[in-house]
């Protein structure tokens, strides 16, 4: 069955320091992928998503390239704000009936 | 757009009650998901319906889950006899029918069985 695999948290940064998550997936067929954010209080929400190989989302200055060879799609920021701390959680789709399969999350806090 | 919506928000309930959730979806999207995530987890698949015929039920949703769409607008996801086991958040999420299109999350109901 199709599964998520991101990189354990808690994640600590300063502000303007470099955030790489990892991500990696097990999927049968070609799935898209996606990044979810869960700000503190609020619902989750759609960051960035790619749809083939090769592909890179982008969104608030996060990006992510689906790597099918490595079957990855991790996330970076290069400089981070305080703003930026939530969890994030990578999934993926299933073309075939839409479900989405999540990672576990990652809790990233950054510190001014 | 207002967005999903879900409530309550919070439920308190005592083992072996029963309770029900409702989820307003975003009036145009005719797929509708329910999710449950507990503590340091990522949400899981429960089921799933587009309009008002439900797809495809997780094997986590047990005989005392039941999920409704009766008219292809909200949706009611029912616990008969609920276990602590059933605390969790209770996730909705609708999307348009399509390839690639995004799922809209609502908040959530938390759930404590006590």
């Amino acid at each position: 069955g199709n599964s998520v695999t991101q990189m354990e948290g808690p994640v600590t940064l300063s502000e303007e320091a470099f955030l790489t998550i990892n991500c990696t997936y097990t999927a049968t067929g070609y799935p898209s992928l996606f990044w979810y954010v869960q700000y503190p209080g609020e619902g989750l929400q759609l960051l960035l998503k790619a749809t083939k190989a090769d592909d890179k989302g982008s969104n608030k200055g996060f990006e992510a390239t689906y790597r099918k060879e490595t079957t990855s799609f991790h996330l970076e920021k290069g400089s981070v704000q305080v703003s930026d701390s939530a969890v994030y959680f990578c999934a993926l789709s299933d073309l075939r009936d839409y479900k989405l399969s999540f990672g576990a999350g990652t809790t990233v806090t950054v510190r001014a | 757009d207002t967005g999903v919506s879900q409530d309550p928000r919070h439920k308190i309930t005592k083992r072996g009650q029963n309770v029900t959730f409702r989820c307003d979806p975003i009036s145009e999207h005719n797929r509708l998901y329910w999710y449950r995530q507990t503590l340091g987890q990522g949400p899981e698949f429960l089921t799933y319906f587009q309009n008002e015929a439900q797809l495809e039920k997780s094997r986590l949703l047990s005989d005392r889950f039941s999920a409704e769409r009766p008219k292809g607008s909200f949706s009611t996801l029912e616990i008969q006899r609920t276990e602590q086991g059933d605390s969790a958040m209770y996730l909705c999420a609708s999307s348009r029918q399509g390839m690639n299109t995004e799922a809209f999350f609502g908040q959530g109901t938390r759930l404590t069985v006590v």
